[in-house]
């Protein structure tokens, strides 16, 4: 069974920058496309980003484009997200989720892990 | 992308069936037969109820169905069950390797 535990969250200021992780147990992370998903409070879900399996390839939704920035670490078999220039509506919990291979739908989610972006 | 427009809230009472519809546009959902439903109980993660329009994952009971019609999709819930009151939220591929998700219908269950 695949788990993925989320870290890095935090509260900082409007402009800062945080660092997400998402580490992978029962199974590797090396092949599988990789996404990050955030909910704001009380809100809906909107994904942000993706990176592919096989390579680098990475996409973003046009909300967070040009301020975060996604990676993936096969030999930790982890995923980061890299936020800088944060703003108030940044202010989510972020969920890794994993699509399956062949698959276009998110099968294995994180607990998240919450960003609070405040003065 | 905008989200996919999903009511807000429904309702039903044990043993009754509602549908929760999912409207995209012909970018997204009227493109794809990409359509996935999660089910999402309050402080938890979301959990995957339907992909491709209509599969079941293993271990997801029969009583969810999914259907598509041009820029439309469908989550049908049979048999109500108190605990299958939670937040659904439909969410289609969109090309490119991105992804929409609806606002999230709340399901109470009467």
């Amino acid at each position: 069974e695949v788990q993925l535990v989320e870290s890095g969250g935090g509260l900082v200021q409007p402009g800062g920058s945080l660092r997400l992780s998402c580490a992978a147990s029962g199974s590797t992370l090396i092949g599988y496309e990789m996404n990050w998903v955030r909910q704001a409070p009380g809100k809906g879900l909107e994904w942000i980003s993706y990176i592919r399996g096989g390579d680098t390839t990475m996409f973003y939704a046009d909300s967070v484009k040009g301020r975060f920035t996604i990676s993936r670490d096969n030999a930790k078999n982890s995923l980061h997200l890299q936020m800088d220039s944060l703003r108030a509506e940044d202010t989510a919990l972020y969920y890794c989720a994993r699509v399956g291979t062949g698959y276009y739908h998110f099968d294995y989610w994180g607990q998240g892990t919450l960003v609070t972006v405040s003065s | 992308q905008s989200a996919l427009t999903q009511p807000a809230s429904v309702s039903g009472s044990p043993g009754q069936s509602i549908t929760i519809s999912c409207t995209g546009t012909s970018t997204d959902l009227g493109t794809y037969n990409l359509v996935s439903w999660y089910q999402q109980h309050p402080g938890k993660a979301p959990k995957v109820m339907i992909y491709e329009v209509s599969k079941r994952p293993s271990g997801v009971s029969n009583r969810f169905s999914g259907s598509k019609s041009g820029n439309t999709a469908s989550l049908t819930i049979s048999g109500l069950q108190a605990e299958d009151e939670a937040d659904y939220y439909c969410c289609s591929y969109a090309g490119s390797s991105s992804w929409v998700f609806g606002g999230g219908t709340k399901l109470t269950v009467l």
